[in-house]
């Protein structure tokens, strides 16, 4: 049962344009959200997360906007540089003892 | 100060064979949580232990066990390997005080194939 779900698995964009990643989800009693970026043979480093108080989150080139009426978030990166490509995933904490459910993730590539 | 690291890198085993995958926390963090990510798919929720006690666990058979020892460092064995249990296994580890969790940290992961 997929409660987090990424539904592009790509995403291609030129240097210095913007990435839009999406995340749904299904469970309201998720309160917490993150996303995370992860290199070939390495693990996933924390990249910016928010509150479901919140609905906007920024850290520098990163936002994260949440839509809890629809269950939405979307992550903006802004310029896209190349050291950006990696795999973005997003996830939800499930408990106070912060357990993650992750989305199936999405390869960004950006090109010269 | 020291991140998360597991070993080994790489494992192949054949199918019915056990294996045992190790995680290191990072330094000071208390509590750790093992995911499997499969191919083309996001982590899933193993287990995770606190203070070496299990804290919770996912949607994975008995055969999936674990262990946290006094220095917060972290087994994950699997029993009779199944060709599906191929997959990136990833520790991550974190400081979780009165419920109250903090960023969790992650390994680079242990690729196991079974063949």
């Amino acid at each position: 049962d997929q409660q987090v779900k990424q539904n592009s698995p790509s995403l291609s964009v030129q240097e210095g344009r913007i990435s839009i990643l999406n995340c749904d989800y299904t469970n309201s009693m998720f309160d917490y959200f993150l996303w995370y970026k992860k290199y070939p043979a390495e693990g996933p480093t924390f990249l910016i997360s928010i509150s479901s108080i919140k609905d906007k989150n920024e850290d520098g080139r990163f936002t994260v906007f949440l839509n809890k009426s629809v269950k939405h978030l979307s992550l903006h990166i802004v310029p896209s540089q190349p050291g950006d490509s990696a795999v973005y995933f997003c996830a939800a904490v499930s408990d106070s003892w912060g357990k993650l459910q992750f989305g199936a993730g999405t390869q960004v590539v950006v090109t010269p | 100060e020291t991140g998360v690291t597991q070993s080994p890198t790489h494992l192949i085993k054949t199918r019915g064979q056990q294996v045992t995958l190790r995680c290191s926390s990072q330094s000071g963090h208390n509590t750790v949580s093992w995911y499997q990510q499969a191919l083309g798919q996001g982590p899933q929720f193993i287990f995770q232990y606190y203070r070496e006690e299990e804290n919770g666990r996912g949607n994975f058979p008995p055969r999936f066990s674990g262990l946290q020892f006094p220095n917060y460092s972290s087994e994950l064995n699997v029993n009779a390997l199944e060709l599906d249990d191929s997959a990136l296994y990833l520790c991550a580890s974190s400081s979780v005080e009165a419920g109250e969790f903090n960023e969790q940290f992650f390994g680079p992961g242990t690729r196991l194939t079974v063949l």
